[in-house]
């Protein structure tokens, strides 16, 4: 069976430090792994997503995430957080021709001042 | 990516009835999804709709609770019937794209109060 850990509930950061959410996931074949971000009253937007190739994947508003297959690991990295950045973040798993994705928790981001 | 949307965005409504929630592709979609997300919490797959079929449902949903319709590749409904509080939520739907294989993208979703 597929699962995603994300182990921080919520994620207190200052605006400009960095920002690392953490995703593990258990998968029985090649994962697709993404991250969606979800502000406040919206839906769930693309951030990032990893089929293949280079392990470290660039994706929109800055964001880019590292798959570490022998950690089962795709962590979300940021260097310099913007108070727009305040949302809940959701690591997902699926695979090849696997529509199902399946979702961690999600984690909270505080930005301050 | 497709451009997704859903109606109404929000309703508040009366135990023992049932809504209707609307999604609209602007472009053919081979899947779509109904995604349930309860307060706080994370997403859970209620069910696909394919064009032509049935649809799929997850462990713990049922059509008579939950019908679907999917009359053609842009556009899909999912009711909530005989509804009670349990079942306030935010509704989503996602289509996988043709152009993008295995990648979901989600509507705005419909968030729905049940009294």
């Amino acid at each position: 069976a597929q699962s995603v850990t994300q182990p921080d509930i919520h994620i207190t950061v200052s605006e400009g430090a960095s920002l690392e959410l953490r995703c593990n996931y258990s998968y029985g074949a090649t994962p697709y792994l993404f991250w969606y971000v979800q502000s406040p009253g919206q839906g769930l937007q693309l951030l990032l997503k990893y089929f293949s190739g280079d392990t470290l994947v660039q994706g929109i508003k800055g964001f880019e995430a590292e798959f570490k297959r022998s950690q089962s690991s795709f962590n979300l990295r940021k260097p310099s957080v913007h108070w727009s950045d305040a949302a809940e973040y959701f690591c997902a798993v699926g695979g090849n021709n696997d529509y199902k994705l399946s979702f961690g928790a999600g984690t909270t981001v505080t930005v301050r001042a | 990516s497709a451009v997704i949307s859903q109606k109404p965005s929000r309703d508040i409504c009366q135990r023992g009835t049932s809504l209707t929630i609307q999604c609209q592709v602007d472009s053919q979609v081979t899947m779509m999804f109904w995604y349930r997300q309860q307060p706080g919490q994370s997403l859970t797959l209620i069910a696909t709709a394919n064009q032509g079929s049935e649809a799929t449902y997850e462990s713990g949903f049922v059509i008579d609770k939950f019908p679907i319709s999917r009359p053609n590749l842009t556009f899909s409904t999912l009711t909530v019937s005989n509804m009670s509080p349990e079942d306030s939520s935010i509704y989503l739907c996602s289509v996988d794209s043709a152009a993008t294989t295995d990648t979901q993208y989600f509507g705005p979703g419909t968030r729905l109060l049940v009294l």
